[in-house]
């Protein structure tokens, strides 16, 4: 069953650091690499997602894609108190439609 | 454009009652998502249909919980008989069904069983 995870469990940075998150899946055949934020007390939303090998920035958000090796890593510059949240990273296979979500990294920026 | 409707928002529940959930998904959407959010757990799926079949039931959740499509716009989540550990956040999700497409989800039902 493919497995999805994601390091750390938990990060604390100061406003204007920078975040660094990790996602790694163990299934060999995931295609495709989303990441969701999900605000407390509300429902997960897209954030970013990549699906070839490299990096794609928008704006403060870049997000590495290295295939060879299924990992994915979500770095937020100039971070900001209104980026605490949870981070979830999911990941698709090519045998079938359904997302399966890492456990998350709770981001907290101090302001 | 309306996105995913759940309802009830909320929810309390006495252990071994039945409740249903409610899950309206994005119009012209394919694919539909139950997921339970837990703080330990993490989001988990429960049940996954595509055009209305059911494609996946969660393994593990057969047992007392039964998700059904009756038409393309509306999904039901019956938990039957509930227990303590069924407390958690229930979101309903769903995408146009091609690969790359965003998966949406509603604000969620937050259960809570006594």
């Amino acid at each position: 069953q493919q497995k999805v995870q994601q390091s750390p469990e938990s990060l604390i940075v100061p406003e204007g650091g920078m975040a660094s998150l990790n996602c790694t899946s163990s299934d060999r055949n995931v295609d495709y690499f989303w990441w969701y934020r999900q605000h407390s007390g509300k429902s997960p939303k897209m954030l970013m997602s990549i699906f070839s090998n490299g990096e794609k920035e928008e704006g403060r958000f870049t997000v590495h894609l290295n295939k060879a090796s299924l990992h994915t890593s979500l770095h937020i510059r100039d971070s900001q108190p209104s980026d605490s949240a949870l981070y979830l990273c999911a990941a698709l296979n090519n045998a079938g439609a359904k997302l399966t979500f890492g456990g998350g990294t709770r981001l907290t920026v101090r302001p | 454009d309306a996105g995913v409707t759940q309802t009830p928002r909320h929810e309390v529940a006495e252990k071994g009652q039945t409740i249903i959930l409610k899950c309206e998904p994005v119009s012209g959407h394919n694919d539909l998502f139950w997921y339970r959010q837990t703080k330990i757990q993490g989001l988990e799926l429960l049940s996954y249909f595509r055009s209305k079949s059911l494609m996946e039931d969660g393994g593990a959740f057969k047992d007392r919980f039964k998700a059904e499509m009756l038409n393309s716009s509306f999904s039901t989540l019956k938990i039957q008989p509930t227990e303590p550990k069924d407390s958690a956040v229930y979101l309903c999700a769903s995408s146009s069904g091609t690969a790359n497409t965003e998966v949406f989800f509603g604000k969620g039902t937050r259960l809570t069983v006594v």
